[in-house]
């Protein structure tokens, strides 16, 4: 069965470090997301991708965020400087319809 | 805003029913999701429900809907311990983002 995958699945970074976040998605989907899970707390949306184009974002994809289709398989998500704060598990998800996840990549600032 | 509620937590034993309630402020959600999330890991798709359905059963699981109240629950029938996880309920309108809950840790006590 297609699935969403996600790499690495820890990532440990020192603060202000640049990281990269990488997911590839179901390979019919065409929408494509970020969201977060801070440990313990909510999984909060990030921001979702369609046709090559950023469709919506939430008030915490600030300007150290970014997001790539760099070819037909990859989306990725790019912190710049990234914060203690940042610390969480990062999901990726694609859909047609209903939204599949991916198993995630804890990114640990220290 | 859209806000997911959910009781945290929920305590059954081996071979009984386990009902996960969930109440959600959107009335124009299309789609109300049950993701299952266990130990370390990311996101399962469980089950979903279009807004237009009351119920849907999948085996051992049933989701009911009561969209006047905005009453969302997942019954889980002869609930193992393989069952132990956090469930959440999410909404959303398709591809859009999804709004989660805070998710509910289901113990199961052999």
């Amino acid at each position: 069965e297609p699935e969403v995958t996600q790499t690495p699945s820890h990532q440990v970074t020192q603060m202000g470090q640049e990281v990269i976040l990488r997911c590839v998605p179901i390979s019919n989907h065409l929408y494509f997301y970020w969201y977060r899970q801070i440990l313990g707390q909510k999984v909060e949306f990030l921001v979702s991708f369609y046709n090559n184009e950023i469709s919506e974002k939430s008030e915490i994809f600030d300007d150290q965020f970014s997001v790539e289709r760099p070819d037909g398989s990859n989306f990725t998500l790019k912190i710049r400087s990234t914060k203690l704060e940042d610390s969480a598990m990062y999901f990726c998800a694609s859909s047609l319809n209903e939204q599949f996840f991916g198993p995630g990549t804890r990114l640990t600032v220290l | 805003g859209e806000d997911v509620e959910q009781s945290l937590f929920l305590s059954v034993r081996e071979g009984d029913s386990s009902v996960i309630n969930c109440t959600y402020t959107d009335s124009s959600s299309t789609y109300l999701y049950w993701y299952k999330q266990e130990p370390g890991a990311g996101l399962q798709l469980l089950t979903y429900i279009f807004s237009n359905m009351d119920m849907k059963q999948d085996q051992r699981l049933t989701v009911l809907l009561n969209k006047k109240d905005k009453h969302l629950s997942l019954r889980i029938a002869d609930t193992q311990t393989g069952d132990s996880a956090i469930y959440f309920c999410a909404e959303g309108h398709g591809n859009t983002p999804l709004v989660f809950g805070k998710g509910t840790r289901l113990s199961v006590i052999a």
